[in-house]
């Protein structure tokens, strides 16, 4: 059974960076990529971008860009993306998924999702 | 980018009852639409995907169609575990964008 494991609750400052990681098991990490999607509270699903399990290929939201980076460490069948400049409406559940290696499919396992809070 | 639009946004139903949900695609999206369920304080489950097909291990009251532009999703005969917010996602190129979500509650 395919498992993504997320990272701990974060608490951050206004401007700081935060960096979640994402631990895959039980699948050919290069074989897929992974997608990011953050919800905010009471709110819906925001895609973030996606890369590829190689790190060979990424592509972000508009949104997002130039203030997040994902990557990923083969080694260790882990992704990263790491947020930055953060602001109080960067608070949110952020969630990896697994996605195909093209990026466009569906998001057949996720996460268990990562609370990261935006305070002074 | 592609726009999904869903409605309604939010319905209540009785146990039992057959429950449809509407997406609209911005354009032509093929059937490159998928369907996720989350209940509180969860991740969202993968339901449906390619518009009409059931991710292994769904029940079957869960379907699917459409292809275009429009698509619906259905739940025959609703069960009170299925209280959750369901969205529509395509994938026809990235980004990849989410309907606003429908909360299904038990009348």
């Amino acid at each position: 059974q395919v498992h993504l494991v997320q990272s701990g609750v974060e608490v951050k400052k206004p401007g700081a960076s935060v960096k979640v990681s994402c631990k895959a098991s039980d699948y050919t990490f290069t074989n897929y990529g992974v997608s990011w999607v953050r919800q905010a509270p009471g709110q819906g699903l925001e895609w973030m971008g996606w890369i590829s399990g190689d790190g060979g290929d990424t592509d972000y939201a508009q949104t997002f860009q130039g203030r997040v980076s994902m990557t990923t460490d083969t080694s260790t069948s882990t992704a990263y993306m790491e947020l930055r400049s953060l602001r109080s409406d960067d608070t949110a559940v952020y969630y990896c998924a697994r996605v195909s290696v093209t990026g466009t499919s569906a998001l057949d396992y996720w996460g268990q999702g990562t609370l990261v809070t935006v305070s002074s | 980018d592609i726009q999904m639009t869903q409605s309604p946004s939010s319905l209540s139903a009785s146990v039992g009852d057959r429950v449809t949900i509407a997406c609209q695609a911005s354009q032509d999206i093929r059937n490159y639409l998928n369907w996720y369920q989350q209940k509180p304080g969860k991740a969202p489950k993968l339901l449906i995907y390619d518009a009409s097909n059931l991710e292994t291990g769904v029940p079957s009251r869960f379907s699917g169609s459409g292809s275009g532009t429009d698509f619906s999703f259905t739940i025959s005969s609703l069960q009170p575990e299925d209280i959750a917010t369901y969205y529509c996602q395509h994938y026809d190129n990235v980004p990849l964008t989410f309907g606003g979500g429908t909360t299904v509650e038990i009348k």
